[in-house]
């Protein structure tokens, strides 16, 4: 049971490449969400999904992009990366009114 | 938009001190809270879950409070250790959504 898995771990881009960050969960989870964590700000919830085909934008969704063709995936894209898109980001994922679990993270660089 | 503050921002005690975190929300019509542990380079591993229905959650050495109306939550972690040295957030939901706290980062020293 791997629970959320994330890859990359590192990653580092040209400012106006584009990527897609990868998330899976082999929990049957409903749920799933990307964050980014920046120093100081705490995680700010980027997309968020319900079940599969069904998504939604959380507080910072400009410049990603999020599908949900499956339950157990969730891929996140960057469009055209900018350097302040320069974070931490985190996969997570739940069922109903249960704990959040999160994956180890991707380090994303911008130059 | 729901704000989120955990004072103080860090915390070092000695082996064997019990640790008091407090988080502060503004909108209580929350679902739930959740407490939340992060070692460095690592992602968040939940700690307690408390629904919006209940006053307190134990797991261990860790009791976590939650007083929806004043919009308080605390997390005591007694008799610490070094390997409780960590960063803790608290997450409040409203809907289908988690709003974080920066976080206390806690020092235990031997």
């Amino acid at each position: 049971n791997a629970g959320v898995t994330q890859t990359p771990k590192f990653q580092v881009l040209k400012t106006g490449q584009s990527m897609t960050l990868q998330c899976a969960q082999d929990m049957n989870h409903e749920y799933m969400s990307w964050y980014r964590q920046d120093p100081g700000m705490g995680l700010r919830l980027i997309h968020y999904s319900v079940g599969a085909g069904i998504t939604d934008q959380g507080e910072v969704p400009n410049g990603y992009n999020v599908s949900r063709s499956t339950t157990e995936d969730f891929p996140l894209r960057l469009l055209s990366a900018a350097p302040s898109q320069t974070s931490v980001y985190f996969c997570a994922s739940r069922q109903s009114g249960e704990k959040l679990f999160f994956g180890s993270g991707t380090q994303l660089s911008v130059l | 938009k729901q704000e989120v503050t955990q004072i103080p921002a860090a915390l070092s005690v000695p082996e064997g001190e019990n640790l008091v975190l407090n988080c502060s929300f503004t909108d209580s019509a929350i679902y739930n809270l959740q407490w939340f542990r992060q070692d460095p380079g690592k992602g968040l591993t939940s700690l307690l879950l408390i629904q919006s229905s209940q006053r307190e959650q134990t797991s261990g050495r860790l009791n976590a409070s939650l007083d929806k109306s004043s919009g308080r939550s605390t997390l005591y972690i007694a008799a610490s250790q070094p390997g409780d040295s960590a960063t803790y957030l608290c997450a409040v939901r409203i809907d289908y959504k988690l709003s974080f706290g920066a976080g206390t980062t806690v020092t235990v020293r031997a």
